[in-house]
């Protein structure tokens, strides 16, 4: 059974330009959550992707976006980035409606902005 | 809004000693609250967690209390062990499985 798998696991980018982060659910999971992990912070909720759809979102620019494709996987989108940008970017997936709503997180892209 | 603030920062305890780390939350719609261990350079890991309904939960060496009035819930790690060397971290659920986390505790359990 595989577990919440992002790809890639590390990035450096300048400023000023776009990156796609991308993350596959643990088996079973249909909801998508992104996180932001600034270094030695605690994540912070970028948005959540529910059948296709952006559920929620936190308190982020829209420089972020994101896209939940038909087979649950998705990609999380930042444009003109940022020295701030800089982060570990998780993504947590969940089964919604089952009661047991428990996050799975994958083990990150580390961002570097230059 | 909503928020969740942990204590303390850092902890340091000897070998075989108990740690307790505590967070409170804002928002008293919140109704499940997991805690997260998180090894450096590794994913957060979920290791306990309590819903609203209940007082205390227990699993072998760690137990999570919650005191729904108070807004106060904490973690308890009895007979510490160096592997329990981590970054620890309190989160509380809102609508739809949006979670807000604290801002972790660096735990150093010293041989």
């Amino acid at each position: 059974d595989a577990g919440v798998t992002q790809s890639p696991t590390h990035l450096i980018k300048t400023r000023g330009q776009q990156v796609t982060l991308r993350c596959s659910p643990k088996s079973g999971h249909d909801t998508v959550s992104w996180y932001q992990q600034a270094l030695g912070q605690g994540p912070q909720f970028i948005f959540q992707y529910y059948e296709e759809e952006e559920r929620q979102r936190g308190n982020f620019p829209d420089r972020f976006s994101g896209h939940q494709f038909p087979n649950y996987s998705s990609e999380l989108n930042v444009n003109a980035l940022l020295l701030g940008d800089s982060a570990l970017y998780l993504c947590a997936s969940s089964k919604t409606g089952t009661g047991e709503e428990k996050l799975f997180f994958g083990s990150g892209t580390q961002l570097s902005v230059l | 809004g909503e928020n969740v603030e942990q204590h303390p920062s850092t902890l340091s305890v000897q070998e075989g000693d108990s740690a307790v780390i505590k967070c409170t939350y804002s928002d008293s719609a919140s109704n499940y609250f997991p805690w997260y261990k998180q090894e450096l350079g590794k994913r957060p890991q979920l290791i306990i967690d309590i819903r609203s309904n209940v007082g205390e939960k227990k699993d072998q060496r760690i137990a999570v209390t919650l005191n729904k009035t108070a807004k106060h819930f904490s973690l308890h790690i009895t007979e510490t062990q160096p592997e329990d060397s981590a970054v620890y971290f309190c989160a509380a659920q809102y609508n739809f499985n949006k979670f807000y986390f604290g801002s972790g505790t660096k735990l150093n359990v010293k041989p």
